[in-house]
């Protein structure tokens, strides 16, 4: 099984250009999750869907943060326009119903 | 306050050691816990799962849970220098299907 997977997974970009962080969770799973991860803050949950729909979003920093699930195979974390501050590890994980959540591999962000 | 508060560390011992690895909680709700393991530069990985209070134990790890005392524990028995990584306590309510409450994590390192 392919697992969670993320891309791209590193990615430099300078303040104020757009950043789209991409996920494909696996397959037959209905809920979907998007984390940001710093030595300050810890892990943080931003958005998680379930069957495509976003259920709670409390964790989205700001307006310059988006989520979409146009389908059950498909979600991007959009950064518009970006700052030094997102720099972070952004993780996708799906899981089914209430089950395990399992993690992707990570997109390091660095916003110089 | 956070919700979710776990020991910081870091913690270093040598190869054999029992470690335990401690998080409190303040949301009484909380009827689902977990720790996640995370090596470096990869995202977590569920390691126990318990529902309530009580102790479940599975080969050199023994989870813990007091929701009287709203304490949880991970112990590590004879410890290897492959359980070295950062360890993430989670809680979980049982309405709130998916959505996790995740501890800052503690960084074990065990030296041979």
């Amino acid at each position: 099984d392919a697992g969670v997977i993320q891309s791209p997974r590193h990615e430099v970009t300078e303040m104020g250009q757009e950043v789209t962080l991409r996920c494909k969770p696996i397959s037959g799973h209905n809920s979907l999750f998007w984390y940001r991860q710093t030595m300050m803050r810890g892990l943080e949950l931003l958005i998680y869907f379930n069957n495509n729909v976003p259920i709670d979003d409390s964790g989205m920093p700001e307006d310059r943060f988006s989520a979409k699930m146009p389908n059950a195979s498909f979600s991007t974390l959009k950064i518009q326009p970006s700052e030094p501050r997102d720099s972070a590890v952004y993780f996708c994980a799906s899981s089914l119903s209430r089950d395990e959540q399992f993690f992707g591999p990570g997109t390091r962000l660095t916003v110089l | 306050q956070k919700e979710v508060e776990q020991d910081p560390g870091p913690l270093s011992v040598p190869e054999g050691a029992i470690v335990s690895l401690n998080c409190t909680y303040s949301n009484s709700a909380f009827q689902y816990f977990m720790w996640y393991r995370q090596y470096s530069r990869k995202g977590p990985e569920l390691l126990m799962y318990t529902y309530s209070s009580g102790n479940k134990e599975d080969g050199r790890f023994t989870a813990q849970v007091d929701k009287s005392s709203k304490y949880i524990s991970l112990f590590i028995r004879d410890s290897q220098p492959s359980d070295s990584a950062t360890y993430l306590c989670a809680m979980r309510r049982n309405t709130n299907a998916g959505k996790s409450t995740f501890g800052d994590g503690t960084t074990l390192t065990v030296k041979p």
